[in-house]
This record gives C-alpha cells, structure tokens and sequence, in this order.
C-alpha cells in the first residue's frame, strides 16, 4: 500500500536557520510527489512538486529514490513560512488522488 | 485568479440526518475530488469525478455517501445518515488537463460537526 510518513509533528527554529522537514514514501512504482502548505486560515496550496525541480519561496526538494525520500528544505527560514506543511503522493497523472502524510507544523520564532 | 469555493463553511447537524456539503469547481476543470481531515489527522481521499463519473474511490467513500454534479457548475458529496465519525473538515478540489502538471485546487473546506 502506498504511504507518505512525517515523522515530525512540530519543528520549531528560529528566524534564518535552515529548516528540513522530512518526508519518506513507500510506494513500489514511480510516483509523483509533492509538497503542500497550509497557511493560518487558509487553504491548502501547492508549494512545489518533484518533477518541476523548481524552488519556490526558497523551499527546494529533492527526490531521493533510494531512500524514498522527499525532503523539504530551506536554508534561511523567514517568520512567514511558518505553516502546516504536507508532503502528498501521486501514483500516476491518470491516478489523481492525492495521499498525504500527517504533516508538520513548522513554526518560525522571532 | 479563480478559485474552489465550498459551502457552507461549517455545518452542524444530528446523527442519522442527511447532509448535502457543496462546492463549486474553477469553471474549465474537469476533475473533481473530495478529501477529509478529521481532527489530528491526515488529510483522507475520498472519490474523484470525472466526466459525470466516479473514477476512483476510496475504502471510506462507502454506500452512505454519493457525490453528484446536478449542474455544470456544483459538485455535491452527500452523506445518506450521518455517524459522529463523520465529524471532521471536508475538502473538494479540481484540477484539469490543461493546468500544468495537473495540479489540483483546494477550497477552503467545511467543517462538519455530527451531534
């Protein structure tokens, strides 16, 4: 079965520290993954996606296949990131569903 | 720029009564889905829509929901007899063919609360 696991629920740094939040996947096929971020009182947004190798707001990921990982990172972290953060799981276009991880708090402190 | 919208944003009702939670797609998609997130949770697929279809269907999306396109611009989830485990933030979002890579819209939810 495919699944998407954040081991942390909360990660809490200071303002221009690098921050990584952490995502593992299992699923036996290529599949597409994603970051989304969920501000205060907002709606859930895509933040960037694998394939694109795109970095978005300073955030970079990088698909690492052979550790089924797909970490989120950023090198100086700024008050405004902070937010919910969910990495999600595509099996195929065709297959749109997406499957979240529980996701992960990151608060930025002054 | 076009948005998901969903109403109501939050809906209270009884166990065993029958909700209907809209949501209006950004007008030239043609995928639909819905999602939930009970409280502490992750966010859960439930069935996506397309071409006045359901194409896929999660373990959750059993015979008390249903979902349902009446016009060319709502997309409806009905729940038949409302359990208090329903109780948790719904989701829908679109997404089409001609937006890059697929990428799929979220309204802003509605919270369901069963009593």
């Amino acid at each position: 079965a495919q699944r998407v696991t954040q081991p942390e629920k909360l990660l809490s740094v200071f303002k221009g520290a690098p921050v990584e939040l952490k995502c593992n996947y299992s699923y036996s096929g290529s599949p597409e993954l994603f970051w989304y971020v969920q501000y205060s009182r907002q709606r859930l947004q895509l933040l960037l996606r694998h394939i694109s190798r795109e970095s978005i707001k300073g955030f970079t990921a990088d698909l690492n296949k052979g550790e089924t990982s797909f970490h989120l990172k950023k090198p100086f972290a700024q008050e405004e990131d902070s937010a919910m953060y969910y990495c999600a799981l595509r099996r195929s276009r065709s297959q749109g569903n997406l499957i979240f991880g529980k996701g992960t708090k990151l608060s930025v402190k002054p | 720029e076009p948005e998901v919208t969903q109403t109501p944003s939050h809906q209270v009702t009884q166990m065993g009564q029958e909700v209907i939670l809209r949501c209006v797609p950004i007008s030239n998609h043609l995928y639909f889905y819905w999602y939930r997130q009970i409280l502490g949770q992750k966010v859960e697929f439930l069935v996506s829509f397309y071409n006045n279809e359901i194409s896929e269907k999660s373990e959750i999306f059993d015979d008390q929901f249903s979902v349902e396109r009446p016009d060319g611009s709502n997309f409806t989830l009905k729940i038949r007899s409302t359990k208090l485990e329903d109780s948790a933030m719904y989701f829908c979002a679109s997404s089409s063919d001609t937006a890059k890579h697929y990428e799929q819209y979220f309204g802003p939810g509605t919270r369901l609360t069963v009593t």
